[in-house]
């Protein structure tokens, strides 16, 4: 069974400029995580969808981030602009059980 | 959300068992302990959950007191690829009460 699907797994970017994230869940997995994770810390809840419905946001910057899961499924987190700050791994996880979370490799994002 | 205490960093020496104590003071009576294990460049893994008493799966066991303020991961002779940065985590397994992550326990085996 594949695993959590995340690209690109590193990304460089200018301060000011977007960027975007993609997530694609195990097959079947109708919950699905957007975490941030900076160096030394544990991951930190950005989102939660549960199919296509943003049920937990209240962690998202909203003025600068944003996400959609069209049709329940593939996921894409945006920042728009970037800041020196958004440096970070952002984690994507997927699960059917809400304790058992599984997480893809991760994207690290450098913000120059 | 129940607040998770752990030590920040662990050593051990190859084929020893090490005990990674938690401590959760304000759980709540429908919060489940579960810990997740992450390796460098990887995103965090289940290991292990449990309510109370013990858990013990291939990997792990889970020890939980009876007042459920504190549970501590046991790792059977630990190998070098046991290293790894080890988090405990409460909440609810409904989904409604989201997991949160602390710092986690930094476990370095050492040969």
């Amino acid at each position: 069974e594949a695993g959590v699907v995340q690209s690109p797994r590193y990304k460089i970017i200018e301060k000011k400029q977007p960027v975007a994230f993609w997530c694609n869940p195990i097959s079947g997995h109708n919950t699905l995580y957007w975490y941030r994770q900076n160096l030394g810390q544990g991951p930190e809840l950005l989102i939660r969808y549960e199919n296509e419905e943003a049920v937990d946001d209240s962690q998202l910057p909203k003025d600068r981030f944003s996400a959609e899961r069209l049709k329940g499924v593939d996921s894409t987190l945006k920042i728009q602009p970037a800041e020196l700050g958004d440096s970070a791994v952002y984690l994507c996880a997927s699960t059917d059980r809400a304790y058992e979370q599984y997480f893809g490799p991760g994207t690290r994002l450098t913000v120059t | 959300l129940a607040k998770t205490t752990q030590p920040i960093s662990m050593d051990s020496y190859e084929g020893q068992e090490v005990n990674i104590t938690c401590s959760h003071n304000n759980i709540a009576t429908n919060d489940y302990i579960t810990w997740y294990q992450q390796f460098p460049s990887q995103g965090p893994r289940f290991i292990i959950q449990g309510y109370k008493t013990k858990v013990t799966n291939e990997v792990a066991s889970l020890f939980i007191p009876a007042d459920r303020k504190s549970s501590t991961l046991s790792l059977p002779r630990v190998s070098l690829s046991d290293t790894a940065v080890y988090y405990c985590l409460v909440g609810g397994i409904s989904g409604n009460t989201p997991l949160v992550f602390g710092k986690g326990t930094r476990l370095s085996v050492i040969a």
